[in-house]
């Protein structure tokens, strides 16, 4: 069965911190999807990034970037110079690669920036 | 272009009536995904449509939850009976096929089941 960890329910930081959101994964497909969506207090999910399992290299996106590590079966998301518009709730999820493709998720980390 | 809308934003309802919630895709996707968030469950998936395949209802929590797509497009979740462990915000997604690529998310109906 597919599982999803996000250790961390809250994070608080000050405005212009790094923070990083864990995520950790558990699938016995060989061939697999990650992403990771942004819940913001209005409540709509926001699309920020997806991953096949064969694409290893890091990405970067302006302040945020992710580290997708197999051998640990992570796949981490650092927001470098946090503002207070990053203040949301970020959900890590996971894709099998047949079937409906459904997103498994994690319970979400609730980051709150401070000023 | 237009996201993916929800209809009615918030439904209040008495225990053991029927619901109805509308989910309108974004124009030419395939995929239509239905989920629910809840305190207690997180998100989980309940129901997928695929063109004119067969849906896949394995997340469906009991009989009394159904859906239905109508012309490839609109899709429609029922309630029946409802009980107050049905509260919570569904959430409907579609995606521009059906293979891993990224769902996106309407702004979901809260319901409150009294």
């Amino acid at each position: 069965a597919q599982k999803v960890t996000q250790a961390q329910t809250e994070i608080s930081v000050v405005e212009k911190e790094d923070v990083t959101l864990d995520c950790v994964y558990e699938t016995r497909d060989t061939t697999y999807y990650l992403f990771w969506y942004k819940q913001p207090p209005s409540g709509e999910l926001v699309f920020l990034i997806r991953r096949n399992s064969f694409d290893e290299q890091n990405e970067i996106s302006g302040r945020y970037s992710w580290n997708f590590q197999k051998s640990t079966s992570s796949f981490n998301f650092t927001i470098t110079a946090s503002q207070v518009v990053d203040s949301a709730v970020y959900f890590c999820a996971l894709s099998e690669n047949q079937g409906a493709q459904k997103l498994v998720f994690g319970q979400g980390t609730r980051l709150t920036i401070n000023p | 272009g237009a996201g993916v809308s929800q209809s009615p934003s918030n439904k209040v309802t008495e225990k053991g009536k029927d619901v109805e919630l509308r989910c309108d895709p974004i124009s030419g996707h395939t995929a239509l995904y239905w989920y629910r968030q809840s305190l207690g469950q997180g998100l989980e998936f309940l129901i997928y449509f695929q063109g004119n395949s067969a849906p896949d209802k394995s997340g469906l929590p009991s009989d009394r939850f159904s859906a239905e797509r109508t012309g490839g497009s609109v899709s429609t979740l029922t309630i029946q009976r409802t009980q107050q462990e049905d509260s919570a915000v569904y959430l409907c997604a579609s995606s521009s096929a059906g293979g891993p690529y990224e769902q996106y998310f309407g702004p979901g109906t809260r319901l409150t089941v009294t």
